[in-house]
């Protein structure tokens, strides 16, 4: 089974643009989360998209949006970019909402690096 | 905040089984603990989860403490390719898809 991928790996952007990022989940994953990773703050949950709806979401602004489509690929956007949104960004796949009992073990993809000059 | 203590870093020599604890002193009976280890710059790799009972399966063991307030991944013969940043996660079941991040350990495993 193909892995979870992730479109492009490298983005560069200049402040004030945006970015669409996009994920491909494992085949039959319904779940789609994202994060971001950066050295100062370490790994932190964006959201989280079942059903192409957000069933969970981590503390960020309002600049950071995503959407899920009926075939469970993912995008996330982010607008205005700032300096500060340079990071890697991972999104992760599992088989099911991953609410309740443990289940639905994530698997990430191989993450986009943003860098924003 | 993470709920999980691990230390920074560690060494292993190679071929030796390495020995990474973690402690969750503050879990709850309905949570699992889950490993993750992050190889420079790529996607976090899925090891291996448990609740309460060890588990083993083709890349590690888990050995969980009774009391659940600490666990133990071992990596059986660990290989160069072992070199990496190792995640202990307590699952937060009702926070949905969340995985809280802690600093974990960066584990170097030395010819």
């Amino acid at each position: 089974k193909a892995g979870v991928t992730q479109t492009p790996r490298y983005l560069i952007k200049t402040r004030g643009q945006q970015v669409t990022l996009s994920c491909s989940p494992i085949s039959g994953h319904r779940s789609v989360s994202w994060y971001q990773q950066t050295p100062g703050q370490g790994l932190q949950f964006l959201f989280e998209y079942f059903s192409e709806t957000q069933r969970n979401k981590g503390n960020f602004p309002g600049r950071f949006s995503g959407r899920q489509f009926s075939n469970s690929r993912s995008e996330m956007n982010v607008s205005t970019l700032e300096l500060g949104d340079s990071a890697l960004y991972l999104c992760a796949s599992s088989s099911t909402s991953t609410s309740g009992g443990g289940r639905g073990t994530q698997y990430f993809g191989p993450g986009t690096r943003l860098t924003v000059l | 905040d993470a709920k999980t203590t691990q230390p920074p870093s560690m060494d292993c020599a190679e071929g030796r089984a390495a020995n990474l604890p973690c402690n969750h002193s503050t879990i709850s009976g309905n949570e699992y603990v889950y490993w993750y280890r992050q190889i420079h710059s790529q996607g976090p790799q899925y090891i291996i989860h448990g609740l309460k009972n060890n588990e083993t399966n083709e890349m590690a063991s888990l050995i969980i403490t009774e009391d659940r307030k600490s666990s133990t991944l071992i990596l059986p013969h660990a290989t160069l390719r072992d070199t990496a940043v190792y995640y202990c996660i307590v699952r937060v079941d009702n926070q949905g898809g969340k995985l809280i991040f802690g600093q974990g350990t960066e584990l170097s495993v030395k010819p």
